[in-house]
Formats: structure tokens, sequence, C-alpha cells
């Protein structure tokens, strides 16, 4: 059974920084692209970063681009997201997708690390 | 970016009676290579994680009872609920991946009248 785990969130003041980490287990990671989803409280999905399969290309929202990293690492079947510059606007819970296939839809989500973003 | 628009915001439906979301790109989902629209659904319900119903606009997620139905090509798709039941409220979401950069629609709220 396919199980994505999120972690790193947390309390942090603007201009701060925080990574985030996805543990994914049930299926070989190595072959499947990935996402970083996240939701604003009372509010909808939004989509964020993107990662193919072999780290062979990354895409990022306008909203993060430039100030969020995304990466993995195959060998810790593991996702990252590294954020920094932080805002009060990226309060929100950060989910990690995993796509069915190259270039297409989230099958399996996690359950949602929460990153506050507050003085 | 592709903008996706759904409509109603929210929904009220009485139990047994269909129920009707829209969803709008700013610009064609389909892939003409293969002829595959780049759309899914998801369904949230409170405090959980979206849960997939249909990719490819209409091809429903093992598991996803029959009552939920996706049809439409293009920039114009519909994910209807022929008989509504309780457990079916929830906020629904259109997604395209299409581009490089996906985008969610706003969400649609779905109540009980």
């Amino acid at each position: 059974e396919v199980h994505l785990v999120e972690s790193g969130g947390g309390l942090v003041q603007p201009g701060g920084s925080l990574r985030l980490s996805c543990t994914a287990s049930g299926f070989s990671f190595s072959s499947y692209s990935m996402n970083w989803v996240r939701q604003a409280p009372g509010k909808g999905l939004e989509w964020i970063s993107y990662i193919r399969s072999g780290s062979t290309a990354m895409f990022y929202a306008d909203s993060v681009q430039g100030r969020f990293t995304i990466s993995r690492d195959d060998a810790k079947n593991s996702l990252y997201l590294q954020m920094n510059s932080l805002r009060d606007e990226d309060t929100a819970l950060y989910y990690c997708t995993k796509e069915a296939g190259p270039g297409s839809y989230a099958d399996r989500w996690g359950q949602g690390t929460l990153v506050t973003v507050s003085s | 970016d592709i903008v996706m628009t759904q409509s109603p915001d929210s929904l009220a439906v009485s139990l047994g009676e269909r129920a009707t979301i829209n969803c709008k790109s700013s610009q064609s989902v389909l892939y003409s290579s293969n002829n595959k629209n780049y759309l899914a659904w998801y369904q949230q319900k409170p405090g959980q994680p979206p849960k997939l119903l249909f990719y490819w606009a209409s091809t429903r997620e093992s598991g996803v009872p029959d009552r939920f139905s996706g049809s439409g090509s293009g920039t114009d798709f519909t994910l209807t609920i022929s008989s509504l039941q309780a457990e079916d409220v929830a906020v629904y979401y259109c997604q395209q991946y299409y581009g490089t950069r996906y985008t969610f629609g706003q969400g649609t709220k779905l109540e009980i009248k």
C-alpha cells in the first residue's frame, strides 16, 4: 500500500526558512514524479512544485519561484521542499503527492504537514 | 498559466437528487496527439487530504461509486453525482495537468439541502 508521510512543518518567523520532507513507501519511489501542493487555512488547493523522476526537471508556481526548492533522494525514498524567505501567506498545510505517471494526475496524497509563518 | 474556474462555488442538493459541478479551463487541456483531456477531479472531506475521483476527465478511479461521473472535453468539464448520498458532502476540485504548472479550480462546496 502506498504511504506518503510529510514532516518538518512548524512555526517560523517571516523571512525564516524551513525544510519539509515526505517519506514514501509501498511503491518504486524513484520511478515516479512527485509534487507539493498546499492549502491555506479554509482555502482551496494550490499546486506549488513538481519534480520529475530522476530529478531531470523541476517546476514551480510563480508564488514560490526563487524562494522554494524541490529535491528528492531516491536512495532514501524521500521528497523535500526547502522553503526560504517565508512570508505570512505561505502559512498552509503542505501535501506531497505522487503522480500516476509522467505528466499526469496525483493518485496518492499524504496527510500533510502544517507550516505557520508568524511573528 | 491555465486558469481553472468552477461553478457554482457552493451547492445544496437534496438527498437522492442530482448534483452537477462545472469546471472551465482558460485554454484547452485536450492533447491532440493522444486525444486525452488532462483534467482530474478530487473530493476533499473535512480534515482529510483530497481523494482522486476521475482522471483523463472521465476515467473513474478504482473504488469510486458509479453514481459519480465525469464528462467534457477541451475547455468545459462536468462532475455529476446522479443520486446524492450523505457521504458525498465535501469540497470538489478540478485540476488540469496539461502544462508544466498544474492548477486547481477554486473548489465547489457540496452540502445537503
